[in-house]
């Protein structure tokens, strides 16, 4: 069984700051993808980082792929109420039947 | 292009009855995944289709649940004689061929049983 854990669960933050969330195993991925859910809707597709080392950025949302691909973080910089909502990361694993690997997440409340 | 579409949005049934949740994947894609989320849990895959063949159903429930993509029309989980344990948000998924990893979700199905 492929374990995934995301830290920090829960976060509760002011508006503007800066924070980071880590997604980690002891599995090598083939790629990874992040997700934002909001309270009564469906995980909303944010990124997929496939290279190690790789870097995205979305605005103020930094991901990165680890450089042995068993590993991610997302920072975001300058919070708004509007990051709110939890955050999952889903890496994949080659030969893995197309499924994705789901942990519990990151709990993120901006506060206004 | 519209994303990924479920029906009904919330669904309430008592003891005994039958829940049909339906799902349409976006276009040009051929494959759905279901999953069931419970409050404060995580999303647990349960079967993942392509149109007419189920490819991996390890995470279905051995009784009640069956899930089925035909040809034609959208995908269906089938929970027969639902107890209230099976009370949770369901969603699907969808992915183009060729791509595994990169899943698009619709919004979900709250079931309730009371």
């Amino acid at each position: 069984t492929q374990l995934l854990e995301q830290s920090p669960q829960f976060l509760s933050i002011q508006e503007g700051e800066n924070l980071t969330v880590y997604c980690n195993s002891s599995s090598v991925f083939s790629s990874l993808q992040w997700y934002r859910q909001e309270p009564g809707e469906g995980p909303v597709l944010l990124v997929t980082v496939v290279t190690g080392g790789e870097v995205k950025k979305l605005k103020r949302l930094t991901f990165q792929f680890g450089d042995a691909r068993k590993d991610s973080s997302l920072h975001i910089t300058a919070a708004q109420p509007g990051d709110t909502g939890l955050y999952l990361c889903a890496p994949h694993s080659a030969g893995n039947n197309r499924k994705l690997i789901w942990g519990l997440g990151t709990s993120l409340a901006v506060n206004p | 292009n519209a994303g990924v579409m479920q029906n009904p949005r919330h669904l309430v049934r008592r003891r005994g009855q039958e829940a049909r949740l339906r799902c349409s994947p976006m276009k040009g894609h051929s494959h759905v995944y279901w999953y069931r989320q419970l409050p404060e849990e995580g999303l647990k895959f349960m079967v993942y289709l392509q149109k007419e063949n189920i490819i991996d159903e390890s995470g279905m429930p051995k009784e009640r649940f069956s899930a089925e993509f035909p040809k034609e029309g959208p995908s269906i989980l089938r929970i027969q004689q639902v107890v209230r344990g099976d009370s949770a948000a369901y969603f699907c998924a969808s992915s183009p061929p060729g791509i595994a990893d990169t899943q698009y979700f619709g919004p979900g199905t709250r079931l309730t049983v009371l």
